[in-house]
């Protein structure tokens, strides 16, 4: 079984519309991040958290939320989707620890019309 | 802040050839630098890793090594395959920028392995 899942998988919706991903993790890592994907710009950090009482906004936060419902979820939420949000979305762990190795899932690919 | 640079794609070998895709990093103190892969279609794995200078990162015939000095970390393979088709990404942790222990990554390359 995967260590890091993401749902759903793909998802297309319309303008407008909130959409939630939502991240689960058995590795038991602390720490948890979102990323989006876009061909050409590499991985952007949208949200990353140490731990459920400590969220922080990462380099593209403007337009998402997130929400740490317990250590092993995470949930990523566009309250409003508009077309430029159209990308490949990523949710990672990690282990407490200055080298910091990433743990990816397998993405969620999310078509705003 | 910190930031990785990498060699732009696409990159096409033939089978058998040596692989080089440069990364060259800016970064304060003394960041962890990371290789990782993406094969189409799933999530990016860790490849290789390095967290200090001179240090010689190494997995599936993939080498890189710590430079600090040209603050390089360049992923080379001897002979690559067509299984080694894949989105390459350099990345740093640990550096001087906000919220040091996330990692910042290159826009990554792009390689394709021809038979």
């Amino acid at each position: 079984d995967a260590d890091v899942t993401q749902t759903p998988r793909n998802r297309i919706t319309k303008t407008g519309k909130r959409i939630m991903l939502e991240c689960s993790q058995t590795k038991g890592h602390d720490r948890m991040y979102w990323y989006r994907q876009d061909p050409g710009l590499g991985l952007r950090l949208i949200y990353y958290s140490f731990d459920v009482k400590d969220i922080n906004k990462g380099e593209i936060s403007d337009g998402y939320s997130v929400s740490r419902q317990a250590q092993a979820k995470f949930s990523l939420s566009l309250e409003s989707a508009i077309p430029n949000q159209t990308a490949l979305y990523f949710c990672a762990t990690s282990a407490q620890g200055r080298y910091n190795e990433q743990f990816f899932g397998p993405g969620t690919r999310l078509t705003v019309l | 802040g910190d930031s990785v640079t990498q060699m732009e794609g696409p990159v096409t070998l033939s089978e058998e050839a040596f692989l080089t895709i440069n990364c060259t990093y800016t970064a304060t103190g003394y960041p962890s630098l990371f290789w990782y892969v993406q094969y189409p279609g799933e999530g990016l794995q860790l490849l290789l890793k390095a967290t200090k200078a001179d240090d010689k990162g190494s997995n599936k015939g993939f080498e890189a090594t710590y430079r600090k000095e040209t603050t390089s970390f360049h992923l080379e393979k001897g002979s690559v395959q067509v299984s080694d088709s894949a989105v390459y990404f350099c990345a740093l942790s640990g550096g001087s920028g906000a919220g040091s222990y996330q990692l910042t990554f290159g826009k990554g390359t792009k390689l394709s392995v021809i038979p």
